[in-house]
């Protein structure tokens, strides 16, 4: 089977640090992928991991350890705006079989 | 703007009633999906066309029938829906359907769908 684990609400303070963690088992692994979905809004691609270790973009950035099955999406500076939904997404091996999502983690940015 | 267009946004309907939803993609990708967002569910994958030929379809009732006439478009026909698919259907798109490569797919913003 295919599971994505992902905390369904946080919520943390504007200027701060906030980490998002996304557990998985699937049929194989060809990427790791997080997308973030603002109420009403598409959801935009964020980061992608294929390879263990550390991606850096900007504010943001993601974590792999293909070992454990894990990954981390990492806020830092936190700004009102990044209250939004964050998708945790895994391509597994078997043909065209495109994405497994997790359930979405809800963050809420207070003042 | 993410390249990938929904109309309409919002649709209410009646469980006799026959509509469409549809999606344009202006970014020149050869692979279109759509998927279900139910509230407190993953994303559930329905179907994904490859060069306008279905190449998934997973386990989707026959009330939806999706058609894809060309590699920029992509319909979703309803019919005797029932309320328990009211949900966001979001078409997305990327450069292709295989699972070697980065392929990113780009979402649309999603159609609101209440069926009474």
């Amino acid at each position: 089977g295919q599971n994505i684990d992902q905390p369904t609400e946080m919520t943390a303070t504007e200027g701060a640090i906030v980490q998002i963690n996304c557990t998985y088992q699937t049929s194989g692994f060809n990427g790791l992928f997080w997308y973030q979905q603002h109420a009403g809004e598409a959801p935009t691609f964020l980061s992608y991991n294929v390879l263990d270790g550390l991606e850096e973009k900007g504010r943001f950035s993601s974590f792999l350890s293909r070992s454990k099955g894990y990954s981390y999406l990492l806020l830092k500076e936190l700004q009102m705006k990044d209250s939004a939904s964050y998708l945790c997404a895994v391509r597994g091996n078997s043909g065209n079989t495109p994405l497994v999502f997790g359930k979405g983690t809800r963050l809420s940015v207070i003042a | 703007e993410t390249g990938v267009t929904q109309t309409p946004r919002h649709l209410v309907m009646g469980m006799t009633n026959k509509k469409s939803l549809k999606c344009e993609q202006h970014l020149g990708h050869n692979a279109m999906y759509w998927y279900k967002q139910s509230a407190k569910k993953p994303l559930e994958l329905m179907f994904v066309y490859s060069l306008e030929e279905r190449v998934e379809n997973n386990s989707v009732p026959s009330r939806f029938s999706p058609e894809c006439p060309n590699s920029s478009h992509l319909f979703l026909h309803l019919h005797t829906l029932q309320p328990e698919d009211s949900a966001l259907y979001l078409c997305a798109s990327s450069q292709d359907s295989g699972s070697g490569a980065k392929n990113i797919q780009y979402f649309g913003a999603g159609t609101r769908l209440s069926v009474l």
